[in-house]
């Protein structure tokens, strides 16, 4: 089945550590996003990438970092520099340069600092 | 200003009943337009795509009006399972960046 996989569902992190969050999709889109959302908010975008090797930071891009080596992959790092990482971390995957493409998501990654 | 907005409810709406809701993009160029939906705590599914002319998909209707620079979104004859969070998406011209709104919340009660 193609889709887009996030891992893991669920992340405890302790201050002051870094940690990585896993996206992964077989759909061969080009483009690949990560959002973040707070309880009771819209998502607002981190990260994006249209082609391997290269991304574009978002509205929020600060504490985080990402990386696309593969078209299949886009992990994102949340760093010690982010001061309230707590959220729930979606990723999408659409294709690139096309009207009307829909956006589909993995299951997203709750992060939480104990 | 932010790029995209929503009324974040919550619109209580008894079941049979219509609801409508609008969201307002501010980039004039924006060329492709979308309303998600998302159940809690979960991730967002396209709901349907929005045309220029308006489209229709069962019980629900969305409108595009490009002169105003919004978008809504008409559920009629409401089901108890369309309580849910409606997200409007809009995306630039230069490509394909999507913008969410902060969502609309719809709670359809009996």
């Amino acid at each position: 089945d193609g889709g887009i996989t996030q891992s893991p569902k669920y992340l405890f992190r302790k201050e002051g550590q870094n940690v990585t969050l896993s996206c992964e999709q077989n759909l061969n889109h080009d483009a690949m996003y990560w959002y973040r959302q707070d309880p009771g908010q819209g998502l607002r975008l981190i990260y994006y990438s249209q082609i391997v090797n290269d991304f574009q930071k978002g509205d929020i891009a600060e504490g985080y970092s990402v990386s696309r080596e593969k078209k299949e992959s886009f992990p994102l790092t949340v760093t010690s520099a982010q001061k309230n990482p707590t959220a729930f971390y979606l990723c999408a995957s659409s294709i690139w340069g096309s009207l009307n493409t829909e956006a589909f998501f993995g299951q997203g990654t709750r992060l939480t600092v104990v | 200003r932010k790029e995209v907005e929503q009324d974040p409810g919550p619109f209580n709406v008894p079941e049979g009943a219509t609801v409508a809701f609008n969201c307002t993009y501010s980039n004039s160029a924006s060329q492709s337009f979308f309303w998600y939906r998302q159940d809690c705590r979960k991730e967002p599914k396209l709901l349907m795509s929005v045309y220029s002319s308006g489209n229709e998909d069962g019980r629900f209707t969305a409108q595009l009006n490009r002169a105003s620079q919004y978008i809504s979104l008409l559920i009629r004859d409401s089901k108890l399972s369309d309580s849910a969070t409606y997200l409007c998406v809009v995306s630039e011209a230069a490509g394909n960046k999507l913008t969410f709104g902060g969502g609309t919340r719809v709670l359809v009660k009996p």
